[in-house]
């Protein structure tokens, strides 16, 4: 069965823009969760979404924000991006909320300069 | 302090040797997670635990539940294994149930 899809695998944006970064998830999963991955942080929990709701969120601040559509593909955006944003961004599928563990994207590289 | 310690950083060896990867973490956790990432960035999750000891293939993990401790063995090591090796644990107290990683191990085999 096809894996977890992560587009766009690369984006370069401007200070000030926003970004839009999608995840759709193994069929029949419900559960995206998504991480930021810089060189000096590691990786770092952003949201998890089921069914369409926002179960947990990590420390970020406002600028970042998700959603899950009822297909359970998921979104997250980041606003008025900076140059700290850059990073990988990454996104998990499970089918019961990380219960019976994860499947990972190849991720989305954000660039901002 | 992290919440998630791995030891060593980094580490080398040369084809065939044992090689141990060790995690301790100081939440309670319903299960703990080994991933492996290779450079390009991609993910995979090798392990899930939350007691005693899976195995599959050359790759052994083991949890000690109240030492809060948990090891990643590999047999024989090839330098495919070459990766970053990421311990990861579900935290169900006061991070509701996110997951938080260590820093990760870069693990290089040598011919």
């Amino acid at each position: 069965k096809a894996g977890v899809t992560q587009t766009p695998r690369y984006l370069i944006k401007t200070r000030g823009q926003q970004v839009t970064l999608s995840c759709s998830p193994i069929s029949g999963h419900r559960s995206v969760s998504w991480y930021q991955q810089t060189p000096g942080q590691g990786l770092q929990f952003l949201f998890e979404y089921f069914s369409e709701t926002q179960r947990n969120k990590g420390n970020f601040p406002g600028r970042f924000s998700g959603r899950q559509f009822s297909n359970s593909r998921s979104e997250m955006n980041v606003s008025t991006l900076e140059l700290g944003d850059s990073a990988l961004y990454l996104c998990a599928s499970s089918s019961s909320g990380g219960v019976y563990g994860y499947t990972f994207g190849s991720g989305t590289r954000l660039t901002v300069v | 302090k992290n919440e998630v310690e791995q030891s060593p950083q980094n580490l080398t060896a040369q084809e065939g040797e044992f090689i141990t990867i060790n995690c301790s973490y100081s939440v309670g956790i319903s299960a703990l997670h080994w991933l492996q990432q290779h450079p390009g960035g991609g993910i995979v999750s090798l392990f899930m635990l939350s007691s005693g000891k899976k195995k599959h293939g050359r790759l052994i993990a083991t949890i000690n539940i109240q030492e809060k401790h948990s090891s990643l063995h590999i047999t024989a090591s090839h330098p495919r294994d070459s990766a970053v090796y990421i311990c990861a644990v579900r935290d169900y107290g006061g991070s509701q149930g996110n997951l938080i990683f260590g820093k990760g191990t870069k693990l290089s085999v040598k011919p």
